[in-house]
């Protein structure tokens, strides 16, 4: 099956400093990935949505000089806290789209867990 | 009004006991997901519908896409299905929107 990964499983960073977390896809491609934050008790929130070799597409609210993505490669996004603070905490998780027969579908890396302290 | 509904929100059941959760969508859609989201975080996707009905060992996904709506049935249940059941829609793009989840506890 397809299998998405991130890493760091989890981080604790101190206020101010920024934190890189690494999506990939690891037996497919995608040229579509998602980042997603989610709140203790509450539903996934689309952040942002990631085209290879083109900028994200934030979602309103979302600051794009603070949360900076990059989509280099077909198989690797990447999500940077910038000038991270304890509100930033969070769980980030990304998705990718994988098309298999003939419709997209998305698979879900495991998450992050964010603490800023 | 949630363009995703899900019910209950919360659900305890006893081992072995059949489990339904509900969802109801008010948009057009192309796809509806169910995911399940375990305590340590991580998400598996179960089932990707557009029609009809789908099964995968003790799990059961149906769609009605004239009434907007999705049932996941759990047979013979198990502590270890215990969860959170997310429900989720595609509508015109890539982008998914999800239901609030439904908290799930079986007990033996």
């Amino acid at each position: 099956g397809a299998v998405v990964s991130q890493h760091p499983s989890w981080v604790i960073c101190k206020s101010g400093t920024s934190v890189k977390i690494e999506c990939r896809s690891l037996d497919f491609q995608a040229t579509t990935m998602f980042w997603y934050r989610q709140f203790p008790k509450q539903s996934l929130m689309l952040m942002a949505t990631s085209n290879e070799g083109s900028k994200a597409t934030y979602e309103q609210g979302v600051e794009k000089d603070k949360f900076l993505i990059n989509h280099a490669s077909l198989t690797l996004s990447t999500l940077t806290v910038t000038s991270a603070h304890p509100e930033d905490s969070s769980f980030y998780i990304c998705s990718a789209a994988h098309r298999l027969a003939g419709k997209d579908e998305q698979f879900f890396g495991p998450g992050t867990r964010l603490t800023v302290l | 009004k949630n363009e995703v509904e899900q019910s209950p929100q919360n659900l305890t059941a006893q081992e072995g006991e059949f489990i339904t959760i509900n969802c109801s969508y008010s948009v057009g859609i192309s796809a509806l997901h169910w995911l399940q989201q375990h305590p340590g975080g991580g998400i598996v996707s179960l089932f990707m519908l557009s029609s009809g009905k789908k099964k995968h060992g003790r799990l059961i996904a149906t769609i009605n896409i004239q009434e907007k709506h999705s049932s996941l049935h759990i047979t013979a249940s198990h502590p270890r299905d215990s969860a959170v059941y997310i429900c989720a829609v595609r509508s015109g793009t890539d982008k998914l929107i999800f239901g609030t989840g439904t908290r799930l506890q079986v007990f033996p």
